[in-house]
């Protein structure tokens, strides 16, 4: 089976850098994606790693080790409108994602 | 480019009533995906369909659930009957088969059902 973690919450200052951290179990792997979703909205597609190293996007950037089985998101120069929940999901194979349990990020001025 | 639609967004129904949600994919997704999502928790698959063939339903409680995408375009989910702990969001999402090892799929907002 596959499985992930990642932390159920994070309060960070607007301004301010965050990291959300995931880690995961599974066979197969193929990549990690994150995404946010925001209270009563739909999840939306932040970024992909396939492979190793640093994806950027923007104020957005996601890392993967793929030895470490290990990924994390971090958002820079944060705003209020970054507070929702950000999820974890992985691909195995040719099976859909499979998402973490989210981490609820709050940004307090 | 309009995104995936989703109806109802909400429904509220007693326990042992049927109801049924609907989507509509992104023009020219192949693959459609049902995901159920519990308060506080990530979405969970349901089903996947590779235009019309579910090619994998392992998730789906067969007993009480029921999916069908004909033509490949739209697709139905049918509860019936709904149980209390049926009550959750339930999100449709697409992609094109390469979505698959992209990750990247687009969601619906989500059919929000209260059994009572």
């Amino acid at each position: 089976g596959q499985s992930l973690e990642q932390p159920s919450e994070v309060t960070a200052v607007e301004g301010a850098i965050v990291q959300i951290n995931c880690t995961y179990q599974t066979s197969g792997f193929y990549g990690l994606s994150w995404y946010q979703q925001h209270d009563g909205g739909a999840p939306t597609f932040l970024s992909y790693n396939g492979l190793d190293g640093l994806e950027e996007t923007g104020r957005f950037s996601s890392f993967l080790s793929r030895s470490d089985s290990y990924g994390y998101l971090l958002l820079q120069e944060l705003q209020m409108k970054d507070s929702a929940s950000y999820f974890c999901a992985v691909h195995s194979g040719n099976t859909p994602l499979v998402f973490g349990k989210g981490t609820r990020l709050s940004v307090i001025a | 480019e309009a995104g995936v639609v989703q109806s109802p967004r909400y429904k509220i129904i007693e326990k042992k009533q049927p109801v049924a949600f609907w989507c509509n994919p992104i023009s020219g997704h192949n693959t459609l995906y049902w995901y159920r999502q519990n308060l506080g928790q990530g979405p969970e698959l349901l089903i996947r369909y590779e235009n019309e063939e579910a090619v994998d339903d392992s998730q789906l409680p067969k007993d009480r659930f029921s999916a069908e995408r004909l033509k490949g375009v739209d697709s139905t989910l049918k509860i019936q009957p709904a149980e209390l702990g049926d009550s959750a969001v339930y999100l449709c999402a697409s992609s094109r088969r390469q979505g698959l090892n992209t990750g990247e799929l687009f969601f619906g907002e989500g059919s929000r059902l209260t059994v009572l």
